[in-house]
């Protein structure tokens, strides 16, 4: 059974740092691993997708990496600002098991303050 | 233009009743879900369908109940509301590209049902 995990459940940083928001799954076995955002009150905006044969995907300040063998990918934000306020979710889309599902995270809550 | 909408936004109601949410996208995507957003913000999908064809349906109680009119339209009725069906329900859609890859999903808002 393919479990995710987000470290740390909380971050909170002053303006302008460079932060790595960590996700990590136990079955390697994937199609692909999405990254969202979640504003309160609102729905999940899609960052990044990296496919199982991809390492990386990169837009704007934000890099995501992918290493399957691991099971493990990160998601880096350079530059931070207080717009970047939000919980962070990874998901991975399983390869075996109903391939259409994506299995969430608990996700990152991040606090960028001026 | 919202890509993908859902209504109401907020929906209360008392134990016993039956609700519907609805949910229409119009991205041309071929796969609309139905996620549960628990009260500790943990997402966990409900149902999935293709071309209007049920894909996944996840454990959960035959009291919930998705119907989908057309592949851009995917809405989720409720009978007998319990206290424990109060949580957020987000629909998602998807082009479903090839075997199990797929496209980036596309959150709609989000619709809070608190049960009373």
């Amino acid at each position: 059974k393919q479990e995710v995990t987000q470290i740390p459940a909380a971050l909170s940083v002053p303006e302008g740092e460079n932060l790595v928001l960590n996700c990590s799954f136990t079955d390697s076995a994937i199609y692909n691993l999405q990254w969202f955002r979640q504003d309160p009150g609102k729905g999940l905006t899609s960052l990044l997708l990296i496919q199982s044969s991809q390492r990386e995907q990169t837009s704007g300040r934000l890099n995501a990496s992918l290493d399957k063998s691991s099971g493990r990918s990160t998601l880096y934000i350079a530059a931070s600002q207080p717009g970047d306020s939000a919980t962070y979710l990874c998901a991975v889309k399983g390869l075996f098991y109903n391939t259409d599902k994506l299995i969430f995270g608990t996700g990152t809550r991040l606090q960028v303050f001026p | 233009d919202t890509a993908v909408s859902q209504t109401p936004k907020y929906l209360v109601t008392q134990m016993g009743n039956d609700k519907s949410i609805k949910c229409e996208q119009n991205l041309g995507h071929d796969t609309m879900y139905w996620y549960k957003q628990d009260s500790k913000k943990f997402l966990k999908i409900m149902f999935s369908y293709n071309n209007k064809e049920l894909i996944i349906n996840e454990t959960v109680p035959n009291r919930f109940s998705p119907k989908s009119p057309d592949k851009a339209h995917l809405n989720l009725h409720i009978n007998s509301l319990e206290l424990g069906d109060s949580a957020v329900y987000f629909c998602a859609s998807s082009q479903f590209t090839r075997q199990g890859a797929g496209s980036p999903l596309h959150f709609g808002n989000g619709t809070r049902l608190t049960v009373t």
